[in-house]
């Protein structure tokens, strides 16, 4: 089984500063890794993936995460973020073998941008 | 538009009415799950499908119950609900090879006094 921790619940930041969320991860087998997004009162997005290949990967609105097998790590970053950055962020991970899966999340880290 | 749609978006009942929350999305998805939301929780899972006429239980089944008759609906049903159950829901689909890429519906927020 896998379990998803996300060490931060609550991320207060100012507008145009760096921001992290971290993200670790346990699993005996290989894992599909996963940030997801979540604006006010809306359901959640896929916010980026990793499947295979570079370890680092970015999605289209300058978040990027990089995968660290040895740290067992997910960590999200923005070198600067916005008013619209504000929203609830959850890590994910599924195993690669399970097709028939299941995606484990975690608790969620709150992220509030401010003036 | 691709989308995962759920009825309704509130709901307030009492203990022991029974309920139904909806959910259809239009993307021909395999893969359908529900969740529920709770502060400091995360997502846990409910229930989840496969496909037609095949579903399994997830972290947190009891109290509730599905069906999956036809593709493109999954239905939530809580036969006694409990104020325990008082969370908010979400529906989620995906193709049955790409379950970590999940859509997500917008949300029922239920709560049973």
């Amino acid at each position: 089984a896998q379990s998803v921790t996300q060490l931060d619940s609550q991320v207060p930041v100012f507008e145009e500063a760096p921001v992290e969320l971290r993200c670790n991860y346990s699993s005996s087998v290989s894992v599909y890794l996963f940030w997801y997004v979540q604006y006010p009162n809306q359901g959640l997005q896929l916010l980026l993936k990793y499947l295979s290949g570079s370890t680092l990967v970015e999605s289209i609105n300058g978040f990027e995460a990089e995968f660290n097998k040895s740290q067992t790590s997910f960590h999200l970053r923005k070198p600067s973020v916005h008013i619209s950055d504000t929203a609830e962020y959850f890590c994910a991970v599924s195993m690669t073998t399970d097709s028939w899966g299941k995606l484990q999340f975690g608790a969620g880290t709150q992220v509030v941008v401010t003036p | 538009e691709a989308q995962v749609t759920q009825n309704p978006r509130y709901l307030i009942t009492v203990t022991g009415k029974k309920l139904t929350v909806t959910c259809s999305q239009n993307m021909n998805h395999e893969y359908m799950s529900w969740y529920r939301q709770d502060p400091g929780l995360g997502l846990r899972q409910i229930y989840y499908s496969m496909n037609v006429e095949v579903t399994d239980k997830g972290d947190v089944p009891e109290g509730y119950k599905v069906s999956r008759k036809e593709k493109r609906n999954f239905p939530l049903i809580l036969e006694s609900p409990s104020p325990n159950q008082t969370s908010l829901y979400f529906c989620a689909s995906s193709l049955r090879l790409k379950v970590g890429e999940q859509y997500f519906g917008p949300g029922t927020r239920l709560t049973v006094t």
